[in-house]
């Protein structure tokens, strides 16, 4: 069974641009979460997908956002981009939510 | 308000050690989840164990094994022996229990393995 699949792996931008990031499930899972992972903040919780509904909001800017698809793949999209938004980008996935997430190898994203 | 506090930000130890990362959680919650995730340098995070807030019973899959006490807010976990394919950094998580299974994990800020040969 393929993993959760995350493109691109890594990504540079400047600040102003916007970015999209992908993130393909496992196959049959429903749950698609995302994260933001930096050094000083650590891992917080960005949104999470179910049937391609938002269930569940972290509080970040309108800035960041996202859509799930009928296949379940999702997808983050981040406008205007600070420096601050910087971070590892992490997808989960899981069966119904986050009774056991399984993780992608994340997007590293650069904003100079 | 939730939180997860993992108070060692780094530990080293020599193989064969045995090593305990503590986590300590804050809820008003009577029921949730505490979940151990590590993270290895290829980033992917890797699901360790689930533990209901109802299980106190510890448990033990091999040279991991996890130490639950309500009592103290403490969901602990001890390597033993550790290899130093252990090397990687552990996040503790906690559930956030919303309606239904709408649920998002508040994390710690993670513990940093060094296992040296």
């Amino acid at each position: 069974k393929a993993g959760v699949t995350q493109t691109p792996r890594y990504l540079i931008k400047t600040r102003g641009q916007q970015v999209t990031l992908s993130c393909s499930p496992i196959s049959g899972h429903r749950s698609v979460s995302w994260y933001q992972q930096t050094p000083g903040q650590g891992l917080q919780f960005l949104f999470e997908y179910f049937s391609e509904t938002q269930r569940n909001k972290g509080n970040f800017p309108g800035r960041f956002s996202g859509r799930q698809f009928s296949n379940s793949r999702s997808e983050m999209n981040v406008s205007t981009l600070e420096l601050g938004d910087s971070a590892l980008y992490l997808c989960a996935s899981s069966f119904l939510g986050a009774e056991k997430l399984f993780f992608g190898s994340g997007t590293q994203l650069s904003v100079l | 308000a939730q939180k997860v506090t993992q108070a060692q930000t780094e530990i080293s130890v020599v193989e064969k050690e045995d090593v305990t990362l503590d986590c300590v959680y804050e809820t008003r919650d009577t029921t949730y989840y505490l979940f151990w995730y590590k993270q290895p340098p290829s980033g992917e995070l890797v699901f360790l164990i689930r533990r209901n807030s109802f299980d106190e019973q510890n448990e033990i899959s091999g040279r991991y094994s996890w130490n639950f006490q309500k009592s103290t807010s403490s969901f602990n976990f001890t390597i033993t022996a550790s290899q130093v394919v252990d090397s990687a950094v552990y996040f503790c998580a906690l559930s956030d229990v919303n309606a239904g299974n709408n649920r998002k994990l508040i994390w710690g800020l993670g513990t940093s393995l060094a296992v040296n040969p």
